[in-house]
């Protein structure tokens, strides 16, 4: 079954960058694109990016300096890097699934995210 | 760029109660463009109506979704326990691309 699953450092020092991994099962990357979304403690959800499955990339213009999205398609995983991080990029850190069809496009599987904690 | 606005962002209903949530967006889109998510405490969010109206797999027939242009709503007929979340409507477009609501946070009484 489609499953993804995130990976990330848990704790980031103020202006170091961030790496998160998201690793993909029942599907292909090469067909498929993955979009990044995170939500800081007690608030609401915040694009930040997607990978189309050609491999081309689109991101959120208020954090497209800071933000580089990749892939491994032999390795079904989807890399996100965050740089300059402040204390406001903590948050839980999603990837999840572009559907196609009868999902409209809408994002129809999503990972169980991994927290980021930016702190010295 | 585009802002969706929720309403209400807090509301509680009782159990049978009918509920609406409002998601306004700033410039018109396709209807087919504007999903809704459910979200509960300390879990990913779920995908819950896609293109307006169409319900995702597993959601209650008690849900619906409605609207066009740049206003759009999910309404619970009656509301039941296992509603309470928070709801977030998100619109896709030419630019920005994706955007999503603040949210409502719909409690039971």
């Amino acid at each position: 079954q489609v499953q993804l699953k995130e990976s990330g450092p848990g704790l980031v020092a103020p202006s170091q960058s961030l790496s998160i991994t998201c690793t993909v099962s029942g599907f292909s990357l090469s067909r498929y694109s993955v979009h990044w979304v995170r939500q800081p403690p007690g608030k609401g959800l915040e694009w930040l990016g997607m990978i189309w499955g050609g491999g081309s990339t689109d991101y959120n213009s208020a954090l497209k300096s800071r933000l580089s999205i990749s892939k491994d398609n032999s390795k079904s995983q989807v890399f996100l890097k965050m740089n300059s991080l402040q204390t406001d990029d903590t948050a839980m850190y999603y990837c999840a699934r572009k559907g196609y069809g009868s999902s409209y496009g809408a994002m129809d599987y999503w990972g169980q995210g991994t927290s980021v904690t930016v702190s010295s | 760029e585009i802002v969706l606005t929720q309403s209400p962002a807090l509301m509680a209903a009782s159990p049978g109660e009918k509920v609406t949530i409002t998601c306004s967006v700033s410039s018109s889109i396709s209807s087919s463009n504007l999903h809704w998510y459910q979200q509960k405490s300390e879990t990913s969010p779920k995908p819950w109506i896609y293109g307006t109206s169409n319900l995702a797999s597993g959601v209650p027939v008690r849900f619906s979704g409605s609207g066009s242009g740049t206003s759009y709503s999910l309404t619970i007929s009656s509301m039941e326990a296992e509603d309470a979340a928070t709801y977030y409507c998100q619109q896709w477009s030419s630019y920005p691309l994706i955007t999503f609501g603040g949210g409502t946070k719909l409690e039971i009484k």
